[in-house]
């Protein structure tokens, strides 16, 4: 079945850091890649996504590329803030009904 | 983009009463409704998938007599947790989707959390 592996945290960063949060997933057929961002005591925000292989998905500076030859869509951005500090979520989509597949999250610290 | 809202935002019960969950999409129509749920620093489980007009399909595991699921229109299902009981306390979210396929974008709702004491 479909599954997804995102990097273990948590994650704590220094202001300005560079972040990478890996995700590789496995997948029937080729799947849309999501990352979602839940801020403390919030539901799921859509951060950015790409729907075929190649495709980079962007927005608030972070970024994320689909890369099919090595099944990853891994997120990164190059300078992170306090206000960045939350958990992500890398998702893909699979191609059967309802079958949502969801990464167990990184939590991400970014400290001043 | 599309919204969807929960309400309540938070909700505390006594054990052994029920609460009402409501999702509704704001600004378009949702054939299809997802109820999940996040235990502490988890990630989401999906709980159940709803169609407008039809029964619920529940993941394996899930109660379908305690979780009860009911999507009467197409911008709102409700999850009903009968007989709460504190081990039932926990982050509740919906998401809704246009199309009902997996591979469409869901929209998620800002969540409920639950205490049951």
């Amino acid at each position: 079945g479909d599954s997804v592996t995102q990097m273990e945290g948590p994650v704590t960063l220094s202001e300005e850091a560079f972040l990478t949060i890996n995700c590789t997933y496995t997948a029937t057929g080729y799947p849309s890649l999501f990352w979602y961002v839940q801020y403390p005591g919030e539901g799921l925000q859509l951060l950015l996504k790409a729907t075929k292989a190649d495709d980079k998905g962007s927005n608030k500076g972070f970024e994320a590329t689909y890369r099919k030859e090595t099944t990853s869509f891994h997120l990164e951005k190059g300078s992170v803030q306090v206000s960045d500090s939350a958990v992500y979520f890398c998702r893909a989509g699979g191609t059967s009904y309802g079958k949502l597949t969801f990464g167990q999250g990184t939590i991400l610290t970014v400290h001043p | 983009g599309a919204v969807v809202s929960q309400h309540p935002s938070r909700v505390i019960c006594k054990s052994g009463t029920s609460v009402k969950i409501e999702c509704r999409s704001l600004d378009f129509q949702a054939t299809t409704m997802f109820w999940y749920r996040q235990f502490p620093k988890q990630s989401l489980m999906l709980m159940a998938t709803s169609n407008e007009g039809s029964k619920a399909t529940y993941e394996q595991g899930v109660e379908k007599d305690k979780f009860l699921i009911n999507h009467a229109s197409l911008t709102l299902s409700t999850l009903t947790v009968t007989s709460a009981h504190p081990e039932d306390s926990s982050f509740y979210i919906c998401s809704a989707s246009i199309t009902g396929l997996a591979y469409n974008e869901q929209f998620f709702g800002p969540g409920t959390r639950l205490t049951v004491l």
